[in-house]
Formats: structure tokens, sequence, C-alpha cells
């Protein structure tokens, strides 16, 4: 089955920085990268995804890159707020089940 | 439009009860999904039910979990004898044939 690891597993930034946090893959099949934010005691929000027939996507401040041939996608945050922070989790799928990352703890210090 | 909705959104329970979670997923979505969430960690993946395909249960702990989806709709996971490790968040998911998923706000469940 896939194989999703994500780094880092925390991540600091002073207010007004970027992050960037990062995914990688096995299975060359997967088609649809999504990115979800978690904020705590609440589920998991879509907040930006990307089909396998684009290399990069951007909406306002958040931008995500995808590399098929490396099997790696990144999540870009640039000019980052206090509400940014939360935990992030990437995932995959080929269109049935989904596989998610292990989650990345971000931290934005006013 | 509606999202996702989860019910109840705390359950406490005692150890060797059975317990039900319920999800109502987004209206004409063919996809549902169940995951569960220990505190801190990752989501685990439980349970996928497809339109009217056999559900997939790879992912169910063991044998006193199960889940049924009535009508293609609404879904119950059932949980039999409880053990303090199943205490955890369980998150319900739907997707449309696009393929995005969309979570509930996930039940709170813990044995005491």
């Amino acid at each position: 089955g896939e194989n999703v690891e994500q780094h880092p597993s925390t991540l600091s930034v002073q207010e007004g920085d970027s992050a960037v946090i990062k995914c990688t893959y096995s299975d060359s099949a997967s088609n649809y990268f999504p990115w979800y934010k978690q904020e705590l005691g609440k589920g998991p929000q879509l907040i930006i995804d990307i089909r396998s027939n684009v290399g990069e996507k951007k909406d306002q401040r958040i931008a995500v890159t995808l590399n098929k041939t490396a099997k790696h996608f990144s999540l870009h945050i640039t000019e980052t707020q206090p509400e940014d922070s939360a935990v992030y989790f990437c995932a995959t799928t080929t269109g049935n089940q989904f596989y998610f990352g292990t989650g990345t703890s971000l931290t934005v210090i006013p | 439009g509606a999202g996702v909705s989860q019910s109840p959104s705390n359950k406490v329970t005692e150890k060797g009860k059975d317990v039900e979670l319920r999800c109502d997923p987004i209206s004409g979505h063919t996809a549902l999904y169940w995951y569960r969430q220990s505190l801190g960690q990752g989501l685990e993946f439980l349970i996928y039910f497809q339109g009217n395909s056999a559900p997939d249960k790879s992912g169910l702990p063991s044998d006193r979990f199960s889940a049924e989806r009535t009508g293609g709709s609404v879904s119950t996971l059932t949980i039999q004898r409880t053990q303090q490790e199943d205490s955890a968040v369980y998150l319900c998911a739907s997707s449309s044939y696009k393929g995005e998923q969309f979570f509930g706000p996930g039940t709170r469940l813990t044995v005491l």
C-alpha cells in the first residue's frame, strides 16, 4: 500500500516568515494530494489540494507544489500569522482510500 | 451548505459497554470514511464505504468494531465491549466523485 512521510513533525516560525511542510509518497498511481489544517478540538479542514496533472497551485498565502517524478509535494505558507498555528496533514489517494502523513504542528510566534 | 455532522460530540462510557457513533455525510456524497485519532496522533483509517460496494474494513482494529451505512447516507460505527484503549476521537469524512474529502467535527470517546 501507499506510504506517506511528512516532515517536519514540528515547526516554529516568526510571524511574517514563511513555513514549508514536505511530504513524500510511494504509489505512483496517486493522483490527488490534499492538505488539511486541524485546530485543537476540531476535525481536519481541507485548505488546498492539487491533482496530478498540475505542478503548482496557489490560493492567497497558501501554495502547494507537486513533483510527480520525485514523488513529493509541499505546502508553502507565506506571511504567516498566529491564526495559522495548527496541525497540518498531507494526504494522497488513488481515488479510493486516503493515506495521511503523520502531521506537522506549526506554531507561529507573534 | 451543511457539512458533515457527527453525534454525539462527546461520549463517556464504562469499560465493557457498547457505544454507537453516528455520522451524517454531506448530501450526495457517495463515499464515507471513519478514522480514529488518538491524542496528539495522526489519522488511523478504520473503514470506507463507496456507494453500494462492499465496504473496505481493512482498518478495523478488532471484531469489536463494526460499521454500517444505511440507504447510502447515514453511517453508524459501533464499538462493542469497549476498552480503555478505545478512547480517542472518532472522525467521519465524506467525499464526492471529485474526490475532495470533508471531515466532521468528531466524537470524543472516553472509556473509564
